[in-house]
């Protein structure tokens, strides 16, 4: 069992808000991701990391910015959520040597 | 372009029958990853494998990857209903520049009491 963890799980906000998806990993994983899921849509990678003060982005372009200031947090930001935001964000870390992925269990942010 | 090809996208069946559900690609892989992913969850990885031709065992799931590394099958016998979920491939290669693996877009199982 991975110990990854996401906070809010779940969250309902007005457009135009500011908003911080937590993510923490307690495995010392170097590699660490966030990818963005519509409802019954496949994943697709917004941000990642290979380590402390290095973010990237991914394949799905996105209005939201990372950072990486420890290895086991990587926050997601959202400086002005539109209601096109809605959808499932899922964490994922991964270490060294290895490309398998642990996932959290993702918050739901849905933008009126 | 779907790097990796999952199907069928959809399966239904009743409680009790086996399965097999696939996981195609025209690229190879220095590792594939299944997990099972439901509802509002977050997916949980089920198993890695490495080796071509690697068979693994998880009770009921016999995961199987493919002689040249480019596929992958997943085989459930006598499924069960908290066997339903959406279950994805991943594919891992050292190649990619700005990620480890690629994901499928999933075999969606629903499996009837």
């Amino acid at each position: 069992e991975a110990d990854i963890y996401q906070t809010p799980r779940y969250l309902v906000i007005g457009t135009g808000k500011k908003i911080t998806l937590e993510c923490s990993q307690t495995m010392g994983h170097d590699k660490m991701y966030w990818y963005q899921q519509d409802p019954g849509m496949e994943l697709h990678l917004i941000h990642y990391s290979y380590g402390v003060n290095s973010t990237e982005k991914g394949d799905l372009s996105s209005e939201s910015t990372v950072s990486r200031i420890r290895t086991e947090h990587f926050p997601l930001t959202l400086e002005s959520a539109r209601p096109s935001h809605t959808s499932q964000y899922l964490c994922a870390s991964g270490g060294a040597g290895t490309e398998t992925q642990y996932f959290g269990p993702g918050t739901r942010l849905l933008v009126l | 372009t779907q790097l990796l090809e999952q199907s069928p996208q959809f399966l239904s069946i009743q409680e009790g029958e086996n399965l097999t559900v696939y996981c195609n690609s025209s690229s190879v892989f220095s590792s594939l990853q299944w997990y099972r992913q439901e509802p509002g969850e977050g997916p949980v990885l089920l198993v890695t494998v490495v080796t071509g031709g690697e068979v693994k065992k998880l009770k009921r799931l016999t995961f199987q990857f493919g002689d040249a590394r480019k596929d992958s099958s997943l085989h459930i016998t006598a499924a069960q209903p908290g066997d339903t979920g959406l279950y994805l491939c991943a594919g891992g290669s050292p190649r990619y520049n700005n990620n480890d693996m690629r994901f499928g877009a999933g075999t969606r199982l629903t499996v009837k009491p």
